[in-house]
């Protein structure tokens, strides 16, 4: 039972490229999350999915995309990247039946923009 | 819009001392709060939660949290610091309508030998 995995663990883009940060959970949560994070600035909400098939935006949700791509994936994609987009990003599920707002979050994804 | 604010940036205890890291919250009916940890380049920890009932709230790697309303505060609290504790530590809270959360700006603690 690995939880919730990110991939990659570090990366580094130039300005304009795109990438896609990918995210797994293997407890069978409904509901997925990606936050960044940024110092003095706490954790920021980018995009959930309440459900397979649904995703809503979060606090900070411009110059990126979501997909859920089944129950277990949920993946981030920046299409045209940004130094104000460097930050570290995480991912993390939630059974919102079973305990409302009590998250789980992997490890991080540290991406560097330049 | 519910917020969580903690005062403290940064914290430095010396091994064995307590430890109080503060969390003010303001939020209209009681809310549920929590305690995370997140130990450098790692992900987040839940250290504990609260929901409703018993005020102080007891986690894991004894920590211990007490919720007062009159005070719009819920802190963390551990009676002996070990090296191992130092971190980042992030009060949270739901956010609104979307069952995420929301995070103060963290307290980095460090501990001195």
């Amino acid at each position: 039972n690995a939880g919730v995995t990110q991939t990659p663990k570090f990366q580094v883009l130039k300005t304009g490229q795109s990438m896609t940060l990918q995210c797994a959970q293997d407890m069978n949560h409904n509901s997925m999350y990606w936050y960044r994070q940024d110092p003095g600035m706490g954790l920021r909400l980018i995009y959930y999915s309440a459900s397979e098939g649904t995703t809503d935006k979060g606090e900070v949700p411009n110059g990126y995309n979501v997909s859920r791509l089944n129950k277990r994936e949920f993946s981030l994609r920046l299409e045209s990247a940004a130094p104000s987009q460097t930050s570290v990003y995480f991912c993390a599920s939630s059974e919102v039946r079973a305990d409302p707002y009590e998250q789980y979050f992997g490890p991080g994804t540290r991406l560097t923009v330049t | 819009a519910q917020s969580v604010t903690q005062p403290d940036i940064h914290i430095t205890v010396s091994e064995g001392a307590s430890l109080e890291l503060r969390c003010n919250y303001s939020y209209g009916a009681t809310p549920y709060l929590f305690w995370y940890v997140q130990s450098p380049g790692q992900g987040l920890q839940l250290l504990l939660k609260y929901f409703s009932g018993d005020t102080l709230v007891q986690g894991i790697k004894g920590f211990e949290a007490e919720f007062k309303r009159s005070q719009s505060s819920f802190n963390l609290r551990k009676p002996s610091v070990h090296w191992s504790d130092a971190a980042e530590y992030f009060c949270a809270a739901p956010g609104t309508g979307r069952r995420a959360l929301t995070f103060g700006s963290g307290t980095r603690l460090q501990v001195q030998p």
